[in-house]
């Protein structure tokens, strides 16, 4: 089992449709959470990160945590078309070596 | 603002071929580290680098090899490239310390080999 598991998809949404992504994970250690945003042929750029459970919102983005289930979303409100890419959550290995653990990554078209 | 730099966007090589790829960051980040994006797989972690001529083994070593001399610099070689290695290689760096661990990403390589 992968350390962060996360559906591929595609997800498909019309604009203006709330769009939920998930990841699972399964070690406890080092409990900092990240969210990546790839855009098609580019290098991904830090989207939002959380180091509790809860919420952290970001205009129209929603970062949450829920460590009883082990479980990370990223909400995003009134989806655009330029929301599209592809999403990879992310977790603290160790906050010395900066070592990160992602997911496969969630591709995501926002339809016009 | 952080830049990290791929020298080579595209890369088509023959199987057995040796095969550098390098990366520059700017920003005087101590922590440095390779992955490899596959579909379906997400990125996983080769090789990294906490400070120059240090290296740590990720999660996907074989057939890999790096360098640090510098600081700034991080080269990853295959000593001889296989159809297995074709994918898009992805460069980043960090604060050390930081407790975010904000990764900073280049815009990858994408390395064909035939």
């Amino acid at each position: 089992q992968k350390e962060v598991e996360q559906d591929p998809g595609p997800l498909s949404v019309p604009e203006g449709a709330i769009v939920s992504l998930n990841c699972t994970y399964s070690n406890s250690a080092f409990q900092y959470f990240m969210w990546y945003r790839q855009y098609s042929r580019k290098g991904p750029e830090l989207l939002m990160y959380t180091y509790s459970s809860g919420n952290k919102e970001d205009g129209r983005f929603t970062a949450q945590v829920d460590k009883s289930s082990k479980y990370i979303s990223l909400f995003i409100r009134d989806s655009q078309p330029s929301d599209s890419a592809t999403y990879l959550c992310a977790k603290g290995g160790s906050s010395n070596t900066g070592k990160l653990i992602f997911g496969q990554g969630t591709t995501l078209q926002v339809k016009p | 603002d952080v830049k990290v730099t791929q020298s080579s966007r595209y890369l088509v090589k023959r199987t057995g071929e040796k095969v550098f790829l390098e990366c520059v960051q700017d920003m005087d980040h101590e922590n440095m580290f390779w992955y490899r994006q596959d579909p379906g797989l997400g990125l996983r972690l080769i090789y990294f680098s906490y400070d120059v001529k240090m290296k740590e083994k990720g999660d996907i070593p074989e057939g890999y090899s790096v360098s640090r001399e510098k600081k700034e610099r991080f080269s990853l070689i295959l000593e001889s490239a296989s159809t297995n290695q074709t994918s898009m290689y992805l460069c980043a760096s960090s604060l050390r310390g930081e407790v975010t661990g904000e990764l900073f990403f280049g815009e990858g390589s994408r390395l064909t080999v035939l």
